[in-house]
């Protein structure tokens, strides 16, 4: 089963504005929405930013999304502590027929 | 308030089944599809299928097929799957997620997650 490509780690210091990539193809990010999810330490995941650049009531206006073609990216600005979690990208896939998710991004604030 | 409330932990041994429950409350259950997602021990996220709102449609990830089932029951608002032919690969956490439509809409609300071990 594919899955989508994102980085294993990111880091950044208090203030700082961090980027999480999240490659894929045409069956999956290329033709669909991407969703973005965070699931701090011993907690289930929580939607942060839907059909690619959308925010749930909530969130941030720090956390934002975009996609082009097959890749999308997660943006975090003014960094905090509190946002030290496992980030995952998600897309419908078409040849699935099902959901596929990133392997998960490790953000660290340092 | 949105709830999806889900079994608690299970421990069972290789080649038995598990049956994991998630009832959900402040909301219309027969509108929204759900899904169950699992977390191996350190491990990302991965898709095991989801169940159409009006329970006429499943469908598995081909990690899972065969040997993995989705039911609801719209009197009761509760989700449930069941996992058979367990291996020690299989434990993990187990999460129940709302779907807000569409297939490839996101998962809005989850559960608080169900570990499954599977030990000897």
């Amino acid at each position: 089963q594919s899955v989508l490509t994102q980085p294993p780690s990111a880091s950044g210091t208090p203030g700082q504005r961090v980027t999480i990539s999240c490659s894929g193809s045409s069956s999956n990010i290329g033709g669909n929405s991407v969703n973005w999810y965070q699931q701090l330490p011993g907690a289930a995941p929580r939607l942060l930013i839907y059909s690619s650049n959308q925010r749930p009531s909530g969130v941030p206006d720090r956390f934002s999304g975009s996609k082009s073609g097959t890749s999308a990216s997660l943006a975090i600005s003014g960094l905090q502590s509190d946002d030290e979690a496992d980030y995952y990208c998600a897309a419908w896939d078409d040849s699935l027929s099902g959901v596929l998710f990133g392997r998960g991004t490790k953000l660290t604030v340092l | 308030q949105v709830q999806l409330l889900q079994s608690g932990a299970e421990l069972k041994t290789p080649g038995a089944s598990v049956k994991v429950s998630c009832k959900t409350s402040g909301y219309t259950f027969s509108y929204y599809a759900m899904h169950w997602v699992r977390q191996a021990p350190g491990q990302g996220l991965e898709w095991m299928g989801w169940i159409n709102a009006d329970n006429t449609r499943t469908k598995y990830s081909p990690m899972f097929q065969g040997r993995f089932t989705i039911t609801r029951d719209p009197s009761a608002s509760t989700l449930y799957m069941d996992l058979n032919t367990l291996t020690y690969e299989d434990t993990a956490i187990y999460f129940c997620a709302r779907d807000v439509g569409a297939p490839g809409s996101p998962l809005d609300y989850w559960g608080q997650g169900t570990l499954g071990t599977v030990s000897s």
